[in-house]
């Protein structure tokens, strides 16, 4: 059975400090999404990571995948309010293109 | 823009009782799922519709049914509800999974449903 293992499961931080969130496994995925949910609503993508050792910018955001396709880390420079949610990690095995693995999650709170 | 429409938002039901949750997405995507979301448990699909015509059983499908009764529309139906089906519902679709990596999925809102 395939697990993706997201850390911390929960972290509170000042507005305007840096975190970084982690999605490890033992198996490897085809690719690996990120997103991010926002209570009362569905989760919204945020970015997909295909090759192995690719990074990713979103603004604030940088996504990595890593070199062995087992793991990504999203890591937030100068974080905001507007951050705040829960961060959530999905892979697509190698054997499906259907079936995504989702991490738990990483409940983040920004506070001002 | 409407993208995935889930109903109802909210629904308590005692445990014995049957009900239908409502999906429909207006993006023309061949792909429709079902997740369940509980505390500390990430999302668990329960079923999934690959295309119009076709249904398939995901990681959780047992005490559920599906009917994919259009491209747009895909309904989960739990046909003897038990407490332990108390969860966050959703609903999402995608274009269809893409080779070289994998087409994004698009959520509806949830259904938040109680079995007591």
């Amino acid at each position: 059975t395939q697990l993706l293992e997201q850390s911390p499961q929960f972290l509170s931080i000042q507005e305007g400090e840096n975190l970084t969130v982690y999605c490890n496994s033992s198996s490897v995925f085809s690719s690996l999404q990120w997103y991010r949910q926002e209570p009362g609503e569905g989760p919204v993508l945020l970015v997909t990571v295909v090759t192995g050792g690719e990074v990713k910018k979103l603004k604030r955001l940088t996504f990595q995948f890593g070199d062995a396709r087992k793991d990504s880390s999203l890591h937030i420079t100068a974080a905001q309010t507007g951050d705040t949610g829960l961060y959530l990690c999905a892979g697509a095995g190698l054997d499906s293109n259907y079936q995504l693995i989702w991490g738990a999650g990483t409940k983040l709170i920004i506070k001002p | 823009n409407a993208g995935v429409t889930q109903t109802p938002k909210f629904q308590v039901l005692k445990t014995g009782q049957s009900m239908t949750l409502q999906c429909a997405q207006d993006m023309n995507h061949n792909s429709m799922y079902w997740y369940r979301q509980d505390p500390g448990m990430g999302l668990r699909l329960i079923y999934y519709s690959a295309s119009e015509g076709t249904t398939d059983k995901g990681e959780v499908p047992n005490g559920y049914n599906v009917s994919r009764l259009n491209k747009r529309e895909f309904s989960l139906r739990l046909e003897s509800a038990a407490p332990s089906q108390t969860s966050v519902y959703f609903c999402a679709s995608s274009v269809s999974p893409g080779t070289g990596g994998y087409q994004p999925q698009h959520f509806g809102d949830g259904t938040r449903l109680s079995i007591l």
